[in-house]
């Protein structure tokens, strides 16, 4: 049951430039949603989450979108830094429904 | 501040023998959660344990496989009978509560189980 999916398995963005990460959810009743990061041989960690209640939610560089209609959210980070490289992955239904991840590479 | 500990961090086992992965959540944490990750695929659930109970083992495949979270010591992953569909990336997070909200996971670097 792919609750949570992320259809783009790879995005390359220049340095400098807005990188957009999108995800889509088909169960209506999830309540929160999360955005991790990994790099190599490590665990995810927490980036940013937001509320079903919400529409947008900002930190810093990093602003997650939630479309509850399209049953859709984007995380956006700007500017891209070539630390940001990793994969993103996005997670909802309690936390424990992950989307395939997303390899994000930005280039000097 | 210890994170979530797993060990081992690589584990070769050959065909028909068991592996036991074992994590240890952040001091504090009461939640344990356990994730599979096949190569270029992303993180499935198969259990979530809180002490000494089993809380959802939904995404658990219904044989060979087990998890217990003891009162004292670490949360063990077992899998029993290993075949090489088995290798992959587990990994094990933690929380202070449980699923609800915006409670975010803490997760360990991964067990990565190779069989032979």
């Amino acid at each position: 049951d792919q609750q949570v999916k992320q259809n783009s398995p790879s995005l390359s963005v220049q340095e400098g430039r807005i990188s957009i990460l999108n995800c889509d959810y088909t169960n209506s009743m999830f309540d929160y949603f999360l955005w991790y990061k990994k790099y190599p041989a490590e665990g995810p960690t927490f980036l940013i989450s937001i509320s079903s209640i919400k529409d947008k939610n900002e930190d810093g560089r990093f602003t997650v979108f939630l479309n509850k209609s399209a049953k859709h959210l984007s995380l956006h980070i700007v500017p891209s830094q070539p630390g940001d490289s990793a994969v993103y992955f996005c997670a909802g239904g309690g936390n424990m429904r992950f989307g395939a991840g997303t390899r994000l590479t930005v280039k000097p | 501040n210890a994170g979530v500990m797993q060990n081992p961090r690589h584990l070769v086992r050959r065909r028909g023998q068991e592996a036991r992965l074992r994590c240890s959540p952040m001091k504090g944490h009461s939640h344990v959660y356990w994730y599979r990750q096949l190569p270029e695929e992303g993180l499935k659930f198969m259990v979530y344990l809180q002490k000494e109970n089993i809380i959802d083992e939904s995404g658990m495949p219904k044989e060979r496989f087990s998890a217990e979270f003891p009162k004292e010591g670490p949360s063990i992953l077992r899998i029993q009978q290993v075949v090489r569909g088995d290798s992959a990336a587990y990994f094990c997070a933690s929380s202070v509560r449980g699923t609800q909200g915006s409670q975010p996971q803490h997760f360990g670097d991964g067990t990565r189980l190779s069989i032979l």
